[in-house]
């Protein structure tokens, strides 16, 4: 159980244009899912909080305009990437919250490699 | 400040041999302890959670210590294989209101296991 799936697991793109990954919890539902950023042998770094059915929360330095995320439903959020540049190249992660299990608890994906060129 | 840090930064060990991997941890309040195994290109996989009581927990090769008084925690792993290596990372929760603000990763140890 607790499994949670992204797509695509690798994406390159031209520089200007938009990405969109997907996140899915597949045998749970998640109020809560988190998107994080990891450059080449750095650790994990906490992009923003997805909420269902409210606007996200972004960290500091995070650009929200840039960096778009919908979590439509219990099972599904998605990240954005708006106008990409090389800058943005890196493994996209998610995670995602039991409904009932409390925010700490945090089931991950598989990630998501983005080039831009 | 709330701070994870993670001994060494990589570790290179032969097949068969045991290795320990260190976690120090300054996270206040603290809610529980993890051990992930992220392979390389992967999403990190839960290994150990450790609550506050808990002095020791196993998965297979691997047992996790935590030690809360000193805010200490280690990785030990038991008869290494080549599928171990991987980037180890510890995450500690502290008790918070909500949000992920309440986890803290360390950078990970690399650990490569060579024939």
């Amino acid at each position: 159980g607790a499994v949670v799936s992204q797509h695509p697991s690798w994406v390159i793109c031209k520089s200007g244009t938009s990405v969109k990954i997907e996140c899915r919890s597949l045998d749970f539902q998640a109020t809560t899912m988190f998107w994080y950023r990891q450059f080449p042998k750095q650790s994990l770094m906490l992009m923003a909080t997805s909420n269902e059915g409210s606007k996200a929360t972004y960290e500091q330095g995070v650009e929200k305009d840039k960096f778009l995320i919908n979590h439509a439903s219990l099972t599904l959020s998605t990240l954005t990437v708006t106008s990409a540049h090389p800058e943005d190249s890196s493994f996209y992660i998610c995670s995602a919250s039991p409904r009932l299990a409390g925010l700490n608890t945090q089931y991950f994906g598989p990630g998501t490699r983005l080039t831009v060129l | 400040k709330n701070q994870v840090e993670q001994s060494p930064q990589s570790l290179i060990i032969l097949e068969g041999k045991n290795c320990t991997l260190q976690c120090n941890y300054t996270v206040s309040p603290f809610s529980n302890l993890r051990w992930y195994k992220q392979d390389t290109g992967r999403g990190p996989v839960s290994l150990t959670i450790m609550t506050f009581s808990e002095n020791t927990k196993s998965n297979g090769r691997y047992t996790a210590t935590l030690d809360a008084d000193t805010k200490q925690s280690s990785l030990h792993i038991t008869a290494s294989q080549l599928s171990d290596s991987a980037s180890y990372i510890c995450v500690v929760s502290r008790i918070s209101g909500g949000g992920a603000d309440g986890l803290t990763f360390g950078k990970g140890t690399h650990l490569i296991i060579q024939p």
